[in-house]
């Protein structure tokens, strides 16, 4: 049985940095061809897609904040940490994790997400 | 960057009938296209992956096809459980995107 749980301060201030752990379990982050990503959802809107890591620790980052993300993994704690610098009220949302079995699938189990305010 | 669009943007069904989303994506994907469905308070939930597949667990009223940049999901028979919102996902191309959604919600 596979799943993913998020921990992580939920509310940060402006200019601070996120950082959220993703543990998992039911997978081994040494298996060839998984992956981890990270993805959020603002209030209301549609999904996006931020950094994913896989099993060889090759890290992808979605473009324009690639300068402020972080992806890295634990693979004996079983955990993949996503770290989002200089927060911007614009970065509130409900961030996930979720897993793929292998390259060039699309993401099988998602974690329940948890929401993340900034706010001064 | 590969830019999805999803029409319509809402979609009112009855119960029993049938329910056709489309996704286009701005280059080609080859086959390289998944469907989730969300519901309010929960994460996305796989439906469709490799364009026309089932994932695990998702029943046959369930259907995808297309390839390249356009792809259509349908929904032979709406039951009740199906009302959501329905992202269409493009994983062949970096950086992956998903499309702004398609809300079924009941006539």
């Amino acid at each position: 049985q596979i799943t993913l749980k998020e921990s992580g301060l939920t509310l940060v201030k402006p200019t601070q940095t996120l950082t959220l752990t993703c543990t998992i379990s039911g997978f081994s982050l040494r298996t060839t061809g998984v992956s981890v990503a990270w993805m959020r959802q603002p209030p209301g809107k549609a999904l996006e897609w931020l950094a994913l890591i896989y099993w060889n620790n090759d890290q992808r980052y979605y473009p324009s904040l690639q300068s402020r993300l972080t992806i890295t993994k634990d693979t004996s704690r079983y955990q993949v940490v996503l770290t989002l610098a200089n927060m911007d009220p614009v970065d509130t949302g409900t961030y996930y994790c979720a897993h793929s079995p292998r390259w060039n699938r699309p993401f099988d189990y998602w974690s329940q997400g948890t929401r993340v305010t900034v706010s001064s | 960057e590969t830019v999805m669009t999803q029409s319509p943007a809402t979609l009112s069904v009855s119960p029993g009938e049938r329910a056709t989303l489309s996704c286009r994506t701005s280059q080609s994907v080859s086959s390289s296209l998944a469907w989730y469905q969300q519901k309010p308070g929960q994460p996305p939930r796989l439906v469709i992956y490799g364009a026309s597949t089932r994932a695990i667990g998702i029943p046959t009223r369930f259907s995808g096809s297309g390839s390249g940049t356009d792809f259509t999901l349908t929904i032979s028979r709406l039951e009740p459980e199906d009302f959501a919102v329905y992202y269409c996902h493009q994983y062949g191309n970096s950086p992956l995107t998903f499309g702004p959604g398609t809300k079924v919600d009941i006539k």
